[in-house]
């Protein structure tokens, strides 16, 4: 197990169009959380996971947001009818506890057009 | 008030040089903290944690943690152009809700001269 991967690396897509990003977090993480980072600021939290169960969405997660994770597996992130506003780095981390901190994936960069 | 407050800089310091980096939390109960060091265009990389008052060492990296004033700091010494990133510090804002949920500031960027 290499660490958190991410796919896309970089997702280019007109307005109003859907998007899926998917994370795969270290196998035996059961925590996977994902955020949000725009250009000079730190990540900002949208939503996570314990096992399968999504446990918190942030306030950020518009209804245009969804995201899941089947068996507790790999979990993806879908943002329909997409704005300009959704252009940023999308993080997924993954933990094994408090005292661990997050291992970060290496983000998809969205850009919307 | 931002749960997490660091320095916005940029600081700017010379190779060789201690660069200093500040950052204040809001939640007196949190209870674990963390440095991620961010390269321009890449994702945050883990550098440092820190969970007891006092100093705690790690190569050229030192954390120090004042919990009474609610502070965290982060020196680097010997100073590299390697070194040159953003700094983003991390706080457990919830340590008895078993998220391990951790809030960031928005990060201090580091410019080493050569």
């Amino acid at each position: 197990d290499t660490g958190v991967s991410q796919n896309p690396r970089h997702k280019i897509t007109k307005r109003g169009q859907n998007v899926t990003f998917r994370c795969d977090p270290i196998s035996e993480h059961n925590r996977l959380y994902w955020y949000r980072q725009t250009l000079g600021q730190g990540p900002e939290f949208l939503t996570y996971f314990q096992n399968e169960a999504q446990l918190e969405k942030s306030r950020l997660l518009s209804d245009r947001f969804s995201a899941e994770r089947p068996k507790g597996s790999f979990s993806t992130l879908e943002i329909q009818r997409t704005e300009q506003g959704d252009s940023a780095m999308y993080l997924c981390a993954s933990s094994s506890g408090s005292f661990y901190g997050y291992t970060f994936g290496s983000g998809t960069r969205l850009t919307v057009v | 008030q931002k749960e997490v407050e660091q320095n916005s800089g940029p600081l700017s310091v010379p190779e060789g040089a201690i660069a200093s980096l500040n950052c204040t939390y809001s939640d007196r109960g949190s209870q674990s903290f963390f440095w991620y060091r961010q390269y321009s265009g890449k994702s945050p990389e883990l550098i440092m944690s820190i969970y007891s008052n006092g100093d705690k060492e790690d190569g050229r990296f030192t954390a120090q943690l004042n919990k009474a004033s609610q502070y965290v700091s982060l020196l680097i010494r010997d100073s590299q152009p390697s070194d040159s990133a953003t700094y983003l510090c991390a706080v457990n804002m919830n340590p008895t809700s078993n998220d391990y949920k951790l809030s960031f500031g928005a990060g201090t960027t580091v410019t080493v001269r050569a």
